[in-house]
């Protein structure tokens, strides 16, 4: 089946660091793939998508390419705030033979803290 | 603005009884979810819709029950049955099934 892996948190970065949140993923078919920001004691933000091979997705400084061949789609940004401490998902929506009914597979979330 | 509301954003229930977690979207989206968040884990699919009238079961449905006779509205009641109900409950709309998916702000059910 599906299933999508996330580097091991938490992380804990200083203000103005790089960041860098792997994922990886097995699918059967041509996934979309997200990520997904959570803060704390809320719901879950779309943060960026990519829908095919080498497409990259970018929103709020935060870039992810989708790299087919190693299977990836790895979370980076340059310079990291404390306003960017949540708790990141990286999901995918597997279109096997076109049955897709839209569910996600998420990894199991990864712990960013920023300290000022 | 349009958006996807959950209510109550905190609910307590005592063991033995149902309680239904409310779910409604003015997006008019087609396909809405319901999902389980555990402490430390992803989310898992309870149930899914993709249109009125229609439901299927997710990947741990077991316990809960829905209905769709709205396109609007999505509630999800969960039973006695559920042995484990403490947990974050997330409500998810999108256009259709390939497309992304748009989250509540979530209702954190404890069982007392």
């Amino acid at each position: 089946g599906d299933s999508v892996t996330q580097m091991e948190g938490p992380v804990t970065l200083s203000e103005e660091a790089f960041l860098t949140i792997n994922c990886t993923y097995t699918a059967t078919g041509y996934p979309s793939l997200f990520w997904y920001v959570q803060y704390p004691g809320e719901g879950l933000q779309l943060l960026l998508k990519a829908t095919k091979a080498d497409d990259k997705g970018s929103n709020k400084g935060f870039e992810a390419t989708y790299r087919k061949e190693t299977t990836s789609f790895h979370l980076e940004k340059g310079s990291v705030q404390v306003s960017d401490s949540a708790v990141y998902f990286c999901a995918l929506i597997d279109n096997a033979g076109g049955t897709s009914y839209g569910k996600l597979t998420f990894g199991q979330g990864t712990i960013l803290t920023v300290h000022p | 603005d349009g958006g996807i509301t959950q209510s109550p954003k905190y609910l307590f229930r005592k063991e033995g009884q149902n309680v239904t977690l409310s779910c409604e979207q003015n997006l008019n989206h087609d396909a809405m979810y319901w999902y389980r968040q555990d402490p430390g884990q992803g989310l898992r699919l309870i149930y899914y819709s993709q249109i009125v009238n229609d439901f299927q079961k997710g990947d741990i449905a077991e316990g809960y029950s829905v209905s769709r006779e709205k396109k609007e509205s999505f509630p999800l009641t969960v039973t006695s049955a559920q042995k484990n109900p403490t947990a974050f409950y997330l409500c998810a709309s999108s256009i259709g099934g390939d497309y992304e998916q748009f989250f509540g702000p979530g209702t954190r059910l404890t069982v007392l």
